[in-house]
Formats: structure tokens, sequence, C-alpha cells
């Protein structure tokens, strides 16, 4: 069993919808959560971070963490074409030297 | 803030030469510094982190003879692919972790390297 999973999509939607990405872990030291964006041939973006449980929003984006059920979603409201990308959840706990895990990435593509 | 460059962006070479790609975080200092790999559409595959001024250290698998990395100074990584093959061809990204964030990675925007 990988330590992160992650479904590598694709995942099609038209312009306007919500995108749900998830993943899940099987580590319960993992403290940090993260998600990335990728564009084709670009390096990763960080996108958004959470510590610990709970809930984070920053504009179209919410991140929630459910450290209970180790499972970790992306939300992305109003989606635009422009947000067509790979999406990677990363994750790091306190030991190990923060050594982040990193999903396989979930390919998006968003339809005008 | 948190800038990671890297040079060159694109490289072909051909089978049998050596290639270096280096890595600079340009407004932060980075203790810690990472090599990933990168195949078309799949995840990054860590190869190996570097500390300032220690051996880096390879993931399993990665043979540290063909890939060479040297981590300097705080502010610079190189990573030298000795004796190139065509199977060595792929994407090759760095990203740079700070003193005050330890859990914050930042990428630099990748070099595919071609060999011919």
């Amino acid at each position: 069993q990988k330590e992160v999973e992650q479904d590598p999509g694709p995942l099609s939607v038209p312009e306007g919808a919500i995108v749900s990405l998830n993943c899940t872990y099987s580590n319960s030291a993992f403290q940090y959560f993260m998600w990335y964006r990728q564009y084709s041939r670009k390096g990763p973006e960080l996108l958004m971070y959470t510590y610990s449980s709970g809930n984070k929003e920053d504009g179209r984006f919410t991140a929630q963490v459910d450290k209970s059920s180790k499972y970790i979603s992306l939300f992305i409201r109003d989606s635009q074409p422009s947000d067509s990308a790979t999406y990677l959840c990363a994750m790091s706990g306190d030991t190990g030297g923060f050594k982040t895990i990193f999903g396989a990435g979930t390919r998006l593509f968003v339809k005008a | 803030g948190a800038v990671v460059s890297q040079h060159p962006s694109w490289v072909i070479c051909k089978s049998g030469t050596s290639v270096k790609i280096e890595c600079r975080s340009l407004d932060f200092q980075a203790t810690t510094m990472f090599w990933y790999r990168q195949f078309p559409k799949q995840s990054l595959m860590l190869m190996a982190t570097s500390n300032e001024g220690s051996k880096a250290t390879y993931e399993q698998g990665v043979e540290k003879d063909k890939f060479l990395i040297n981590h300097a100074s705080l502010t610079l990584s190189t990573l030298t692919v000795t004796s190139a093959h065509p199977e060595d061809s792929s994407f090759y990204i760095c990203s740079a972790r700070g003193r005050a964030v330890s859990y914050e990675q930042y990428f630099g925007p990748g070099t595919r390297l071609t060999v011919t």
C-alpha cells in the first residue's frame, strides 16, 4: 500500500463546475498537508497548505483535512479553463526530517 | 518571494556526454534541496536530498555515481548526469526548503533533458 493514494484521473468538468480532488493516506504521523498545481512542462507550485485537521479557504479554493479518516480534499469553485492542470497532494510530518510524500497527481481538464 | 530557478530549461546532448543542471534559490537560503525526476504523465520521483555542505542522500535505486549532486552553498545545488544515455531523458525538477519553514518546498521550473 502506498503512503499516499491519489486518483490520477483524468477528471473532465465543464467551466463553472465545482471540482473535488481527494487523497487518502496511511501514515498517522503526517501533520502538514499541501496541494500543488502543476501545469504541463512546468514545476509544481504550492497552492495551499493546512496544518493538522480543519478547513482552509483561499479565494475559489478550499482545502479540507480529516485526520480521523486520513482523507484530504481540495475543492475548486467556479472552475475555469485556466485551472486545467495536474494537482498533487503532498504531506509531511515532524519525523523523518519532514520528508514530503507526494500523491500521483490528478489531471484536471476544465472545458469552456 | 521563495523563487527557485533552474538552468538550463531545456538541453539536448549526445549519448555518453555529461550534463550539469543548476538549481538556485533566488530570495531565500535553502538549507535543503531536493532533486526529482518526472516522466510524462507521472508524478514526481524523488532522486536525492541534499543539505548544504553535506553529501546528498540518494533514494533507493538511484545511482549516485551517475547522478552527481553538489550543494555547495545555501543558494545553489547542481545535478550532473554523467555519461548520459537515452533512458536518462526526462524532466528534472529541483525544489528548495528554507530555514524558516520546514514543510514547504518551492519548486524550480524544471529542466527537460533529451539524450540522443
